[in-house]
């Protein structure tokens, strides 16, 4: 098994850019997750996704950030425009999901840098 | 609502010496799960051990062990002879165990040293 995959592992871009990081859950697994990990805030849940569906974006900072998940195997956050502050490393997540209290499989995040 | 305080920001210790980290939980939740991460400086998130809110047994697991005591909200995480390889940011995690919903909570992390 190949893991949670994100790409692009480092991204820098400008302000006011738009910024999509890309995410391939393990398969079979029915819950994906976003995470965003700041040295002040620590990790906070942004989204996460049950069979495709956007269960609770409470997390997700204002409206310049936005998730899709169109199939099982592929979610996409975007952030439109991008600011200084975005600056973080972003994670997805994914787990099998069932009564809960699941473990999380994580991938390696994306380092994103915005100038 | 959820939250989860690991006081200690960082911790450096010499190789050799045991080091306990502490992880103090808030839940109305009678059932829940808690979770322990480790990101070493690779920066991924590396599972280590998960406790429902029924088990209160201590776990060990070689030098690692785990003391869960529900009676001060406590899930404690003990590296006994640490050494340089330890050294990362540990997380402590609580998750809610209702049906669909899979949100963890994740403190702030310590951040361990082991120095040679």
């Amino acid at each position: 098994d190949a893991g949670v995959i994100q790409s692009p592992r480092h991204e820098v871009t400008e302000m006011g850019q738009e910024v999509t990081l890309r995410c391939k859950p393990i398969s079979g697994h029915d819950y994906l997750f976003w995470y965003r990990q700041t040295m002040m805030r620590g990790l906070e849940l942004l989204i996460y996704f049950n069979n495709n569906v956007p269960i609770d974006d409470s997390g997700m900072p204002e409206d310049r950030f936005s998730a899709k998940m169109p199939n099982a195997s592929f979610s996409t956050l975007k952030i439109q425009p991008s600011e200084p502050r975005d600056s973080a490393v972003y994670f997805c997540a994914s787990t099998p999901g069932g009564r809960g209290g699941e473990k999380l499989f994580f991938g390696s995040g994306t380092q994103l840098s915005v100038l | 609502a959820q939250k989860v305080t690991q006081a200690q920001t960082e911790i450096s210790v010499v190789e050799k010496e045991d080091v306990t980290l502490d992880c103090v939980y808030e839940t109305r939740d009678t059932t829940y799960y808690l979770f322990w991460y480790k990101q070493p400086p690779s920066g991924e998130l590396v599972f280590l051990i998960r406790r429902n809110s029924f088990d209160e047994q201590n776990e060990i697991s070689g030098r690692y062990s785990w003391n869960f005591q529900k009676s001060t909200s406590s899930f404690n995480f003990t590296i006994t002879a640490s050494q340089v390889v330890d050294s990362a940011v540990y997380f402590c995690a609580l998750s809610e165990a209702i049906q669909g919903a899979q949100k963890l909570v994740f403190g702030q992390g310590t951040r361990l040293t082991i120095n040679p």
